[in-house]
């Protein structure tokens, strides 16, 4: 079973500051790595995409990569209480036709 | 909102019911999915059609019989479900190209009781 792993929290933080959620996976096949958003009662949508190591920046979002540490991070600045939300860490799986989910992290930023 | 309509929202059913669950994509997308999202688990993938021809099944038990007419529509069919089948059933669809390298676009789920 092929697995990704997130801390559910909840992660606490004030507006304003940088949110930091990790996620780790199982599989050293994976070539493709994303964070959805969901919110409560909502169906997830998709904020960052990364294929490669390193850092990928879109507007306040920052996704990282290490598949050497088989790693994936998403950076969130000047966290807005609009970012409250849990947070799901997705990898392809080896067929390449399905993601695997984590359980996703909760997130409350506090005004 | 999102070009992937479900039908029903809700359901409530008994354990001896025949039931389905439409989904529906205005998209132009050729891969569908179903994914079931159960409380404290994660999404769990149950099945994958790409160009109506099913390329995942997840260990699905058989309860679940999944039917793609054409590229836009996608059903679950559902019988003798069990009680810890209740969970929001969660439908999307992709480009289908490039498999999960790309977006899924989700539907808002059906969340389903079993009694």
């Amino acid at each position: 079973q092929k697995e990704v792993e997130q801390n559910s929290g909840p992660l606490s933080v004030p507006e304003g500051a940088i949110a930091s959620l990790n996620c780790t996976y199982s599989d050293r096949g994976s070539q493709s790595f994303f964070w959805y958003r969901q919110y409560s009662g909502k169906s997830p949508e998709l904020i960052m995409s990364i294929y490669s190591n390193g850092d990928k920046e879109d507007g306040r979002f920052t996704a990282q990569l290490n598949k050497a540490s088989q790693y994936v991070s998403l950076l969130i600045r000047d966290s807005q209480p609009s970012d409250s939300a849990t947070y799901l860490c997705a990898v392809t799986s080896n067929s390449g036709y399905a993601l695997n989910f984590g359980k996703g992290t909760s997130l409350l930023v506090t005004p | 909102e999102t070009g992937v309509t479900q039908t029903p929202r809700h359901l409530v059913m008994g354990m001896t019911n025949k039931k389905s669950l439409k989904c529906e994509q205005h998209l132009g997308h050729n891969a569908m999915y179903w994914y079931k999202q159960s409380a404290k688990k994660p999404l769990e993938l149950m099945f994958v059609y790409n160009f109506k021809e099913q390329t995942e099944n997840n260990s699905v038990p058989s309860r679940f019989s999944p039917e793609c007419p054409n590229s836009s529509h996608l059903f679950l069919h559902l019988h003798t479900l069990q009680p810890e089948d209740s969970a929001l059933y969660l439908c999307a669809s992709s480009q289908g190209a490039q498999g999960a390298k790309e977006k899924l676009f989700f539907g808002s789920g059906t969340q389903l009781s079993v009694l």
